[in-house]
């Protein structure tokens, strides 16, 4: 059956340091992975997505990686800030035509500490 | 209004009682969809409109739950009879707009939290 991990319950850095986050998964060919982020008591907030043929994408302190073989996503914050502290979802997309199929990850929490 | 609005954001319930949450998509979106989230998990598809129709529905959404977009605008969720297990954060997302073509990309409104003691 489908299965999606993301790394550790919590991660805690130090500002300025750089998150890296894993997103793993097996039994899935997705054609596109998405992260979110999500605040406590608030729904999840779209951050970013990576296609299947792309190695890497960057937005800002953002960049995620995509590696099909390895069925691994990273999802880096650099220079990160106590305001970066949140859950960080990703979510595996099949590209389906209808988001009934995105499988959503238990999510990591990351706490930057100032 | 340019997100995703819910309503209550938090209902507390005694066992049994019916309770209803409200969603008001994204006025341009013309898909609507109901997750469920649990402490400590990721959001779970219990089912989605397209336009006033609805599409698909989880087995996660059992009899006691129903769900409505009478005028493809905004849209109800339903627990009737509810339980202690039904206690999680119900959130609606709307999809539509500057997805790249074939993405899924998801606009979630805040949530509502339901409480059953």
């Amino acid at each position: 059956s489908q299965k999606i991990e993301q790394n550790s319950e919590a991660l805690n850095i130090q500002e300025g340091k750089t998150a890296t986050l894993t997103c793993n998964y097996t039994n899935y060919s997705p054609a596109y992975l998405q992260w979110y982020r999500q605040d406590p008591g608030r729904g999840p907030v779209f951050l970013l997505l990576i296609r299947e043929n792309e190695k890497e994408k960057r937005k800002e302190r953002l960049k995620v990686t995509f590696d099909t073989t390895l069925k691994q996503s990273l999802f880096h914050i650099t220079a990160s800030q106590p305001a970066d502290s949140a859950t960080y979802l990703c979510a595996l997309d099949p590209r389906s035509g209808s988001a009934r199929q995105l499988t959503f990850g238990s999510g990591t929490q990351l706490t930057v500490l100032p | 209004d340019t997100g995703v609005s819910q309503n209550p954001r938090h209902k507390i319930t005694k066992r049994g009682q019916n309770v209803t949450f409200r969603c008001d998509p994204i006025s341009e979106h013309n898909r609507l969809y109901w997750y469920r989230q649990t402490l400590g998990q990721g959001p779970e598809f219990l089912t989605y409109f397209q336009n006033e129709a609805q599409l698909e529905k989880s087995r996660l959404l059992s009899d006691r739950f129903s769900a409505e977009r009478p005028k493809g605008s905004f849209s109800t969720l339903e627990i009737q009879r509810t339980e202690q297990g039904d206690s999680a954060m119900y959130l609606c997302a709307s999809q539509g707009g500057l997805s790249p073509p074939g993405a899924n990309v998801l606009t979630f409104g805040a949530g509502s939290r339901l409480t059953v003691l």
